[in-house]
């Protein structure tokens, strides 16, 4: 079955450090999203990409990068982690078409910064 | 704006009981709406959608009705179950442009439903 998976599930760091969280799907979507889960927020979009080598800023980007080298995986990374960014974080992706805005989401990703 | 709005939670209800979850959305451009779930320790998972003005959206016993006269989609269930306890996210597209995937997130209603 195709799946969308996100590695590692929980992480401790350290300010200042660099963080990558890893996604990567199976659906062979070619559109790809992190947004971030924080009580009272809702879900809040960091970064997108609607293919190979096209990457995009969502709404609260800042401190935050992707990269989309091939279809499956789209990695982000915090380059200096701050505890503002503590957070749960959730991948997702969407096939094109009338299926776009119908996202298909991961497990999520737990970080907490100290 | 692309602002959605629920109502604050959390709600919590008998089994069996009647379940209303408010939503609003700002009136921006002719958006899809929808409502997702998040289960206990796992990701959001889409339970409805709606994708123009009178539509009904329904899964699961669940159902939500795109009011564009009083921009809401309020999510409706006449009899829950304690296996729906979740938490609820009302979501709309983002007004324009090439908006995929690009969704807006209500705050989430935590529903925690008692045998």
């Amino acid at each position: 079955d195709a799946e969308i998976t996100q590695s590692p599930r929980h992480k401790i760091t350290e300010t200042g450090r660099q963080v990558t969280l890893a996604c990567h799907q199976t659906w062979n979507h070619n559109n790809m999203f992190w947004y971030r889960q924080d009580l009272g927020h809702g879900l809040r979009l960091i970064h997108y990409s609607y293919g190979v080598q096209d990457t995009n800023k969502g709404e609260v980007s800042d401190g935050y990068s992707v990269s989309r080298s091939n279809t499956e995986d789209l990695p982000l990374t915090l380059e200096s982690a701050a505890s503002s960014q503590t957070s749960v974080y959730f991948c997702a992706s969407s096939d094109g078409g009338t299926g776009a805005n119908v996202l298909t989401f991961g497990a999520g990703s737990r970080l907490t910064v100290l | 704006g692309n602002s959605v709005t629920q109502m604050e939670g959390p709600v919590t209800l008998s089994e069996e009981a009647f379940l209303t979850i408010n939503c609003t959305y700002t009136a921006t451009g002719y958006p899809s709406l929808f409502w997702y779930v998040q289960y206990p320790g796992e990701g959001l998972q889409l339970l409805l959608k709606a994708t123009k003005a009178d539509d009904k959206g329904s899964n699961k016993g669940f159902e939500a009705t795109y009011r564009k006269e009083t921009t809401s989609f309020h999510l409706e269930k006449g009899s829950v179950q304690v296996s729906d306890s979740a938490v609820y996210f009302c979501a709309r597209t983002h007004a324009g442009g090439t908006s995929y995937g690009k969704l807006t997130f209500g705050q989430g209603t935590i529903l925690t439903v008692h045998p």
